[in-house]
């Protein structure tokens, strides 16, 4: 199995531009989240999803959105980039949402994408 | 207030001394609990979950205090690869997971 894979792992972009951070699991799992990790602040999700065809918001999406067509892939999509999008972006994914957890089941990260935006 | 607070370090300790680690949490309907470890420009990778009676892997201690709302890790005879960022991470009744913001341990020859 590969895991989680992201691509690209690094990207620069001008403000103002769109762009789209792939994600993707092989291991079947329900569950899917993005993160992004700036100095001092730890990981924040921005957005997740527990199944095909059902998204949320986390704490910080504003500027951010998501799909979820299959249960493979979870793309987030810049709408129009900002400097204070600066930041590594991580994807995880889980065998199954936390509410519906009967034990603790973790969340593989991908490698991580390191994003600049100018 | 933040769901989960952790101590940043960094804490610099010799090889072989014992180390200790504590995380609080505001949510007292907190579910599950566990440490993750990230190592300098990579994915954070889970360290241990944390259950109720305590749980021990190897070096590795992880207790749980739902009484006072807090996780600990105690890591004995230090080694230069336990050179890490330690994130301790809870979750609730919704489907989200909380992320500390990490503890630095460097652990010195």
């Amino acid at each position: 199995n590969a895991g989680v894979t992201q691509t690209p792992k690094f990207q620069v972009l001008k403000t103002g531009q769109s762009m789209t951070l792939q994600c993707a699991q092989d291991m079947n799992h329900e569950y899917m989240s993005w993160y992004r990790q700036d100095p001092g602040m730890g990981l924040r999700l921005i957005h997740y999803s527990v199944g095909a065809g059902i998204t949320d918001q986390g704490e910080v999406p504003n500027g951010y959105n998501v799909s979820r067509s299959t249960t493979e892939d979870f793309p987030l999509r810049l709408l129009s980039a900002a400097p204070s999008q600066t930041s590594v972006y991580f994807c995880a994914s889980s065998y199954t949402p936390p509410s519906l957890a009967i034990q603790n089941y973790e969340q593989y990260f991908g490698p991580g994408t390191r994003l600049t935006v100018t | 207030r933040k769901e989960v607070e952790q101590d940043p370090g960094p804490f610099n300790v010799p090889e072989g001394a014992t180390v200790a680690f504590n995380c609080t949490y505001s949510n007292s309907a907190s579910q599950s609990f566990f440490w993750y470890r990230q190592d300098c420009r990579k994915e954070p990778k889970l360290l241990m979950s944390v259950y109720s009676s305590g749980n021990e892997d190897g070096r590795f201690t992880a207790q749980l205090n739902r009484a006072s709302q807090y996780i600990s890790l105690l890591i004995r005879d230090s080694k230069l690869s336990d050179s890490a960022t330690y994130l301790c991470v809870v979750t609730n009744t919704g489907n989200q997971f909380y992320f500390g913001t990490g503890t630095s341990l460097t652990v010195i020859p």
